[in-house]
């Protein structure tokens, strides 16, 4: 296992697409996790996975924001209708239910809103 | 909720110097904090954690203190080098695996040779 893999790395799209990105957390991690980075700014948590079960949306989540992850493996972020605000790196992040080590952050993909 | 407050932005050393940033955070029921490295086009990656049963925890050239009175904690960077030039980011959560882990603004750091 290499670590959180995401893809694609970069996207660019026009304002009003749909967009979708997809996370690979370390496949014994139980628990995955959604943020946003925009430019100098700290990761903002976005939404949270146990498993298969999405246990809490941040209110920054709009209604044109919605997170799967249907297996309890990998996750999809799909963002509707994309605006210019939404123009960001999305960040994947997974950390095991027990034990040590903390989050482990993927590349991020890098959405820009044209 | 948690609000991480993080300073300076920015920081610039010299070689062989040393650079500390300090954190502060607001919910008493924090007890985990750790420190995050990003380069550019990279995701953050773990470089040092500490939890409120210890005061101070060093690794190598890294080390990070923590007051719980005061609500600040500190990542401390000896004999600076230019590959530790990136941004360094600061967390508090109540656990190092629960959703309520919310981070400081970063503090990008420049190693001059």
């Amino acid at each position: 296992d290499t670590g959180v893999s995401q893809d694609p790395r970069h996207k660019i799209t026009k304002r009003g697409q749909n967009v979708t990105f997809r996370c690979d957390p370390i496949s014994e991690h139980n628990r995955l996790y959604w943020y946003r980075q925009t430019l100098g700014q700290g990761p903002e948590f976005l939404t949270y996975f146990q498993n298969e079960a999405q246990l809490e949306k941040s209110r920054l989540l709009s209604d044109r924001f919605s997170a799967e992850r249907p297996k309890g493996s990998f996750s999809t972020l799909e963002i509707q209708r994309t605006e210019q605000g939404d123009s960001a790196m999305y960040l994947c992040a997974s950390s095991p239910t027990q034990g040590a080590g903390g989050y482990t952050f993927g590349s991020g993909t890098r959405l820009t809103v044209v | 909720g948690e609000n991480v407050e993080q300073h300076p932005s920015t920081l610039s050393v010299q070689e062989g110097d040393s650079a500390v940033i300090k954190c502060t955070y607001s919910d008493s029921a924090s007890n985990y904090f750790p420190w995050y490295k990003q380069e550019l086009g990279k995701g953050p990656q773990l470089i040092i954690d500490i939890r409120s049963n210890v005061g101070e925890k060093k690794d190598q050239r890294i080390a990070v203190t923590l007051n719980k009175t005061a609500k600040h904690f500190s990542l401390h960077i000896t004999e600076t080098q230019p590959e530790d030039s990136a941004v360094y980011f600061c967390a508090a959560s109540t656990s190092y695996n629960n959703n309520d882990m919310r981070f400081g603004a970063g503090t990008r750091l420049t190693v001059k040779p």
